[in-house]
């Protein structure tokens, strides 16, 4: 059973598209974290989001998280093939960390 | 050495045997959780050891258990498998509450297969 739901499970689009990925929990979590996930290796932490209503950026990607730190969104702009992976959204809580099911993203060249 | 490491890195049991994974956690992490994750799925929480303490479970049964050294390496035993139990074991390691801001490293895996 997952707590966060991500929203869409796969994408695929072309080279140069925008793309937006979504994660909604009923859940308040200490706070929400996005990882990537190549085949045959394990997650990498790409951001943290904390502060309801908070904005990361991190060169083409965008974070947000929604003003009741209940929901995030990935924003990706200008996509290239080197995004293609599997993208999920994690709630740390006090003594563990839940992930979302993941979306996964294919840029196609 | 920095990272996570985990061995073996893949496995092929029988149903009904049991299997140990291991997991070294970053230097400096005392904080491990352990996570399958299913083919197509993502990683499920299993439990977690903060200093050689199981403080958090997920809804896994009971003859998923688990043990944290004083070196804060870790390793996760499942009795009796299943043919569910087929999946990618993950061992992620923390420092604390700093995993609140700086989240978890994660290793590449254990593939397990139960056949």
């Amino acid at each position: 059973t997952q707590l966060l739901e991500q929203s869409p499970q796969f994408l695929s689009i072309q080279e140069g598209e925008n793309l937006t990925v979504y994660c909604n929990s009923s859940s308040v979590f200490s706070s929400l974290q996005w990882y990537r996930q190549e085949p045959g290796e394990g997650p990498v932490l790409l951001v943290t989001v904390v502060t309801g209503g908070e904005v990361k950026k991190l060169k083409r990607l965008t974070f947000q998280f929604g003003d009741a730190r209940k929901d995030s969104s990935l924003h990706i702009t200008a996509a290239q093939p080197g995004d293609t992976g599997l993208y999920l959204c994690a709630g740390v809580g006090n003594n563990d960390m839940r992930f979302g099911a993941g979306t996964r993203l294919t840029v196609k060249p | 050495e920095t990272g996570v490491t985990q061995s073996p890195t893949h496995l092929i049991k029988t149903r009904g045997q049991q299997v140990t994974l291991r997991c070294s956690s970053q230097s400096g992490h005392n904080t491990v959780s352990w996570y399958q994750q299913a083919l197509g799925q993502g990683p499920q929480f299993i439990f977690q050891y903060y200093r050689e303490e199981e403080n958090g479970r997920g809804n896994f049964p009971p003859r998923f258990s688990g043990l944290q050294f004083p070196n804060y390496s870790s390793e996760l035993n499942v009795n009796a498998l299943e043919l569910d139990d087929s999946a990618l074991y993950l061992c992620a390691s923390s420092l604390g509450d700093s995993r609140l801001l700086y989240g978890y490293t994660f290793g590449s895996g254990t593939r397990l297969t139960v056949v």
